[in-house]
């Protein structure tokens, strides 16, 4: 069965660093590209960059640019969205999603969301 | 790039017919034909239901259907069943995703 699996829900404190995880199986990791979305709660989805884990190729949407890090380890087909500092308005629904090849303007498996809430 | 404008809420009776629009620019929705569809029920992920305006991947139900005249497109869901009561995206694709502000679907 094609997969995405995310790693459980997280609360944190502003200013802290996370690292939430993503992890493929059923199918070929590298040749796929990976997505993360964001849902803030009660809104709408926001893209928010994608990750070629065949070479790390990584792009970013304009408005989550420098405030997070996208990344994969192809070795255990995973990737992963990073923050250095939390913010509360931080606190969403993270989506991971897999871009599909014959649709290739669309994500075709979505993981289950990490759940983020960042309150002091 | 803005959000692609959707429609707050539709709705409809079991067995109709219903049209959710999704208007964008010429940058976006109107040059490509990069227009796809998610189905979102309360507390879980997305699902992807049309690809490419018109396309339906396997195992989505041939009740949906998509299509897309200038800087509009439109997703038509006919034979309105209970079960498709949720929230729904549509999106474009140029070189980065954009997503509509969503739309819910009450069946009545």
């Amino acid at each position: 069965e094609v997969q995405l699996v995310q790693s459980g829900a997280e609360v944190k404190k502003p200013g802290e660093s996370l690292k939430i995880s993503c992890k493929g199986s059923g199918y070929s990791f590298t040749s796929y590209w990976i997505g993360w979305v964001r849902q803030m709660p009660g809104k709408g989805l926001e893209w928010m960059g994608i990750i070629y884990p065949g070479d790390s190729d990584t792009r970013y949407s304009p408005s989550f640019q420098g405030q997070v890090t996208i990344s994969a380890d192809k070795s255990i087909s995973t990737a992963y969205l990073q923050w250095s500092s939390l913010k509360a308005s931080d606190t969403a629904m993270y989506y991971c999603a897999r871009r599909g090849i014959a649709a290739a303007d669309a994500f075709d498996i979505w993981g289950q969301g990490t759940m983020v809430t960042v309150s002091s | 790039q803005s959000a692609l404008t959707q429609p707050a809420s539709v709705s409809g009776s079991p067995g109709q017919s219903i049209t959710i629009s999704c208007t964008g620019t010429s940058s976006d929705v109107g040059g490509y034909n990069y227009v796809s569809w998610y189905q979102q029920h309360p507390g879980k992920a997305p699902k992807l239901m049309i690809y490419d305006v018109s396309n339906r991947p396997s195992g989505v139900s041939n009740r949906f259907s998509g299509s897309k005249s200038g800087n509009t497109a439109s997703l038509t869901i006919s034979g309105l069943q209970a079960e498709d009561e949720a929230d729904y995206y549509c999106s474009s694709y140029t070189s980065r995703w954009v997503f509509g502000g969503g739309t819910k679907l009450t069946v009545l």
